[in-house]
């Protein structure tokens, strides 16, 4: 069965620096999300991407991040300069269409901040 | 934005039972999905239900769309352990795709 693969699957990083996760959505699918979980916490969303451009976006997803879609199979999510709080497992999600069709997680990225 | 309350918090039971979970939330939703997480992995999808009142079956999973539209429940039959994990419901919020998720249930089945 088709999955959203993501890399890699921990990164620890320094504060201050900045990281770039990374994503293959399933190949037909066409809608492309970031959502976080701070451990312990439920998941939440960060943003929706759709030919090219964000379609939405959530308060925590402040100008420290941007998402790409340098080629036709990659996803990725920058944090410009980490900060201790983005601590939390980072997960990309596709899906067909835009509502209605359910969305597929990867299994996540680990992201530490030291 | 939309919130989504799920309940139980936490669930502990012996292999072979029954278990009910449940997600209501203050506003309508058109779509519920329910997710299961195990330790590491990301959500997968267990069930997705689109019309109210919609009884939807996979495996011993069942999972109902409740008929006001704000709340679905998930039941897994004869649990084993490997049923072990997080549950959350989730649903699109009516002005756009973004997925809003539960709290989650976990559930821990003794053998």
């Amino acid at each position: 069965e088709p999955e959203v693969t993501q890399t890699p699957s921990h990164q620890v990083t320094q504060m201050g620096q900045e990281v770039i996760l990374r994503c293959v959505p399933i190949s037909n699918h066409l809608y492309f999300y970031w959502y976080r979980q701070i451990l312990g916490q439920k998941v939440e969303f960060l943003v929706s991407f759709y030919n090219n451009e964000i379609s939405e976006k959530s308060e925590i997803f402040d100008d420290q991040f941007s998402v790409e879609r340098p080629d036709g199979s990659n996803f990725t999510l920058k944090i410009r300069s980490t900060k201790l709080e983005d601590s939390a497992m980072y997960f990309c999600a596709s899906s067909e269409e835009w509502v209605g069709q359910p969305q597929h997680f990867g299994d996540g990225t680990r992201l530490s901040i030291l | 934005g939309q919130q989504l309350n799920q309940s139980p918090q936490s669930m502990f039971i012996q292999e072979g039972e029954d278990v009910s979970m449940n997600c209501t939330s203050s506003s309508i939703f058109n779509t519920w999905l329910w997710y299961k997480q195990d330790p590491g992995e990301g959500p997968v999808l267990l069930i997705a239900l689109y019309k109210a009142g919609e009884l939807t079956s996979n495996g011993r999973l069942t999972a109902q769309f409740g008929i006001t539209r704000k709340d679905s429940f998930l039941n897994i039959s004869a649990s084993i352990p490997s049923d072990v994990g997080i549950y959350f419901c989730a649903g699109p919020e009516t002005s756009g795709s973004r997925l809003t998720f539960g709290e989650g249930t976990q559930l821990t089945v003794n053998p």
